[in-house]
């Protein structure tokens, strides 16, 4: 049984372009969330996505967007990149039963590199 | 707000040496608490978790922690430290389960021979 996965391991990009992230959740999850690691820090919670919908989302600009698909993978998108988006973004993935969220489970991460 | 304090953030102990990794949470009524372990270039792996019952929670890897509700406090315990114990431990707080995860700055654990 496949865990989280995410696309992909490693990605350097230049201040003002723009970046794609893709996780695909645990087999039999519908829920997905990304959280953002900087340098030293704890993950912080970006959004979260259930039934293709922005659910939740926590202290981060318009320029962080996302998209959940209707096979439950998400993507996480960055417009006009700064230096300072530059971490390490981590997907997790849940389930939600009898309407309570159980569980995340993390992914590997994708490794952000802003020049 | 919820917030999560992690006081240390490099800890060193010997191969053997038991271990204690402190937390102290800020949230208003019980929260469900969490201990994360990271190791370099990983993503997060549960190590346990506590939601209500028992204050004293058994993980995966002989790790332990206590709830202690009048000290704001989910330190996280282990009695014998082994070398792939290295890593960076990640404490977690949740005002709903499933819900977004509030974590602490991160103690990283260092293990010397």
């Amino acid at each position: 049984d496949a865990g989280v996965t995410q696309s992909p391991t490693h990605l350097i990009k230049t201040r003002g372009q723009q970046v794609t992230l893709r996780c695909s959740p645990k087999s039999g999850h519908d829920t997905v969330s990304w959280y953002q690691q900087a340098l030293g820090q704890g993950p912080q919670f970006i959004f979260q996505y259930y039934e293709e919908e922005e659910r939740q989302r926590g202290n981060f600009p318009d320029r962080f967007s996302g998209h959940q698909f209707p096979n439950y993978s998400s993507e996480l998108n960055v417009n006009a990149l700064l230096l300072g988006d530059s971490a390490l973004y981590l997907c997790a993935s849940s389930s939600k039963i009898r309407d309570i969220f159980n569980e995340q489970f993390f992914g590997p991460g994708t490794r952000l590199t802003v020049l | 707000a919820q917030s999560v304090t992690q006081p240390d953030i490099h800890i060193t102990v010997s191969e053997g040496a038991s271990l204690e990794l402190r937390c102290n949470y800020s949230y208003g009524a019980t929260p469900y608490l969490f201990w994360y372990v990271q190791s370099p270039g990983q993503g997060l792996q549960l190590l346990l978790k506590y939601f209500s019952g028992d204050t004293l929670v058994q993980g995966i890897k002989g790790f332990e922690a206590e709830f202690k509700r009048s000290q704001s406090s989910f330190n996280l315990r282990k009695p014998s430290v082994h070398w792939s114990d290295a890593a960076e431990y990640f404490c977690a707080v949740v005002k709903e389960y499933g819900n977004k995860l509030v974590f602490g700055a991160g103690t990283i654990l260092r293990v010397k021979s």
